[in-house]
């Protein structure tokens, strides 16, 4: 079965503060994908990045980071000098490689950055 | 490129009617998938197609939901008949089949409230 867990429900910063959103995965594929979406207050969903299971790289984009460890099922998530716009709720998301197509969704973290 | 349209935006319905939700993919993508969100449930995947085929329903909650992709540029899904318990924001999303490269494309979601 696939399971993403995100066991921080919520997380408030200072602004200029650094954050790291947690993302622990469950899956039994040799290959897959990871994802993390930004929902603003808006609620449109923003795609924000993918990772296939053999790159375990990690990706700086920007104040964003990423930190992909297959060895801990992680892929977490770093905001660096956090800014009041980043205040949102972020998903971490798996797709089997088998199947491509299905989204796992864990249930969000919502991160508020005070001014 | 206009990104995944969904419409309405919002939809205040009676318990009872029966409501459609309308989804334009962006052009060239060949699969879709119809996703529902819940305060309960989080994000959850109803159906998906591939070159508008259904190729995984297994979410779809009951008989009263039901989903069609006529062509390419075009997909609905539709509650008949709806119930308070279907309120939720319902996202269409589209991606290239077998693109290995990008994530998702969301629409902007419908809210439904069902009275």
């Amino acid at each position: 079965a696939q399971k993403v867990t995100q066991a921080q429900t919520e997380i408030s910063v200072v602004e200029k503060e650094d954050v790291t959103l947690d993302c622990v995965y469950e899956t039994r594929d040799t290959t897959y994908y990871l994802f993390w979406y930004k929902q603003p207050p808006s609620g449109e969903l923003v795609f924000l990045i993918r990772r296939n299971s053999f790159d375990e790289q990690n990706e700086i984009s920007g104040r964003y980071s990423w930190n992909f460890q297959k060895s801990t099922s992680s892929f977490n998530f770093t905001i660096t000098a956090s800014q009041v716009v980043d205040s949102a709720v972020y998903f971490c998301a798996l797709d089997r490689g088998s199947t491509l197509g299905r989204l796992y969704f864990g249930r969000g973290t919502q991160l508020t950055v005070w001014p | 490129d206009a990104g995944v349209i969904q419409s309405p935006r919002h939809e205040v319905t009676e318990m009872g009617q029966e409501v459609t939700l309308r989804c334009k993919p962006i052009s060239g993508h060949n699969s879709l998938f119809w996703y529902r969100q819940t305060m309960m449930r989080g994000l959850e995947l109803l159906i998906y197609f591939n070159n508008n085929v259904p190729i995984d329903d297994s979410g779809m909650p009951e008989d009263r939901f039901s989903a069609k992709m006529p062509n390419a540029s075009f997909s609905t899904l539709k509650i008949q008949p709806s119930e308070p318990r279907d309120s939720a924001v319902y996202f269409c999303a589209s991606i290239p089949l077998r693109d290995s490269l990008s994530g998702y494309t969301f629409g902007s979601g419908t809210r439904l409230t069902v009275v």
